[in-house]
């Protein structure tokens, strides 16, 4: 069973830049069958799709966050990242990462991770 | 690319069923069977319950039950139960590896 857990700053000021990692473990994260997501939940809000990366390092982005985000894979540390430049209080969010298959229903998340809360205030 | 459209908030009684609609347009609900939803309780990640706009994983109750219509599709709660009570949104791909999720319905179980 692949579980994913969400680690990084919990507070990030305005107009830096929020940095988050995914590790994966019980499953491996070169699996040529899977995305790997980030996903955000403002507070008391409805789910929002950041993005995802493919086994092999591509990426693709939410329209309205591609000019900022940025999601890249280690496949030797077994763990994905999110870099989100320029953040303002609108970005503090619960942010999850999750998994998705590349074969069918690439909106199928099977396996997420707790969240991470992060919070954009000086 | 706005979010896709759910009713804030639905409810029904114990063993009544209650259906939650979620609308998007002709390029992304309309367009592909990949639509899939969410069961949310309090302070917890969002669980899978349906995929493929009618599958259910693993271990989901048949009580929950997904369909289309054009560019509207539904989950259906049939037998409801108290812990069923919690928040469900839907997700669909819309195009050029881009995904939409609904802005979420409460469920409360009366």
């Amino acid at each position: 069973q692949v579980q994913l857990q969400e680690s990084g700053p919990g507070l990030v000021q305005p107009s830096q830049t929020l940095s988050l990692t995914c590790t994966v473990s019980g499953g491996s994260i070169k699996n040529s069958g899977y995305y790997w997501s980030w996903i955000r939940q403002h507070p008391t809000k409805g789910l929002e799709w950041i993005g995802y990366v493919y086994f092999i390092g591509r990426s693709y982005y939410n329209p309205s966050l591609t000019s900022r985000a940025t999601i890249s894979l280690d496949t030797s540390q077994q763990r994905f990242s999110l870099e989100l430049t320029s953040v303002t209080a609108a970005d503090t969010a619960l942010y999850y990462c999750a998994r998705s298959p590349y074969y069918y229903d690439n909106t199928a998340y099977d396996s997420w991770g707790q969240g991470a809360l992060v919070t954009v205030s000086s | 690319q706005s979010a896709l459209t759910q009713p804030p908030s639905a409810s029904g009684s114990p063993g009544q069923s209650v259906t939650i609609s979620c609308t998007g347009t002709y390029t992304d609900v309309g367009a592909y069977r990949y639509v899939s939803w969410y069961q949310q309780h309090p302070g917890k990640a969002p669980k899978l319950i349906i995929y493929e706009v009618d599958k259910r994983p693993s271990g989901v109750p048949d009580r929950f039950s997904g369909s289309k219509s054009g560019n509207t599709a539904s989950l259906t709660v049939s037998g409801l139960q108290p812990e069923d009570e919690a928040d469900y949104f839907c997700c669909s791909h819309a195009g050029s590896n881009k995904l939409l999720f609904g802005g979420g319905t409460k469920l409360t179980v009366l």
